[in-house]
């Protein structure tokens, strides 16, 4: 198994430019996250989807869209990139709830920097 | 706002117990005490949770004190590998996603 997986790495992007961050586990996952991590900090939840089709909004949802079509996907939309989405940022997924006594895999992350 | 608090940083011998202690003094009773790891900036890594009993796995044990207001994640033998910043969160059983995560403690393995 590959686990989580994330593309791009790295990437650049000008102020106002839009971009997708790409998110696929392997492991048949019911539970995925996205998280944003900046310098020093903890991570914080940007959205969360509990299945195919069902999203909800967790502590830093504004600037940040996404959609949940497939089990494996899970995809981050930054429509018009600010400085302040510069960050890493971190997918995660878990067979159940994770507050519930269950593990949270992450993938290796994505870092994004906005000039 | 983070519900656990925790040294910023400690350092440990290579090859000695590491003990990184976490209070949770408002923690309720059907929240667990989990424990996670970040290497380098890589992505978080799982080590254990508990809720009542102390526990043990392959990676760690974790020690919840009665009351259950701290806990103390220990590694065995600890090696140049463990340096990472270490991260106590306490989270209700029935939550979603409400895994609140603080700065957590840097934890160096010495030589």
């Amino acid at each position: 198994n590959a686990g989580v997986t994330q593309t791009p790495k790295f990437r650049i992007l000008k102020i106002g430019q839009s971009m997708t961050l790409q998110c696929t586990q392997d492991m048949n996952h019911n539970y995925m996250y996205w998280y944003r991590q900046d310098p020093g900090m903890g991570l914080k939840l940007i959205y969360y989807s509990v299945g195919a089709g069902i999203t909800d909004k967790g502590e830093v949802p504004n600037g940040y869209n996404v959609s949940r079509s497939t089990t494996e996907d899970f995809p981050l939309r930054l429509e018009l990139a600010a400085p302040s989405q510069t960050s890493v940022y971190f997918c995660a997924s878990s067979k159940g709830l994770a507050g519930g006594g269950e593990t949270q895999y992450f993938g290796p992350g994505t870092r994004l920097l906005v000039l | 706002d983070a519900k656990t608090t925790q040294p910023t940083s400690m350092d440990c011998a290579e090859g000695r117990a590491a003990n990184l202690p976490c209070n949770h003094s408002t923690i309720s009773g059907n929240e667990y005490v989990y424990w996670y790891r970040q290497i380098h900036s890589q992505g978080p890594q799982y080590i254990i949770h508990g809720l009542k009993n102390n526990e043990t796995n392959e990676m760690a044990s974790l020690i919840i004190t009665e009351d259950r207001k701290s806990s103390t994640l220990i590694l065995p033998h600890a090696t140049l590998r463990d340096t990472a910043v270490y991260y106590c969160i306490v989270s209700p059983w029935d939550s979603n996603y409400q895994l609140i995560w603080g700065a957590g403690t840097k934890l160096i393995i010495k030589p």
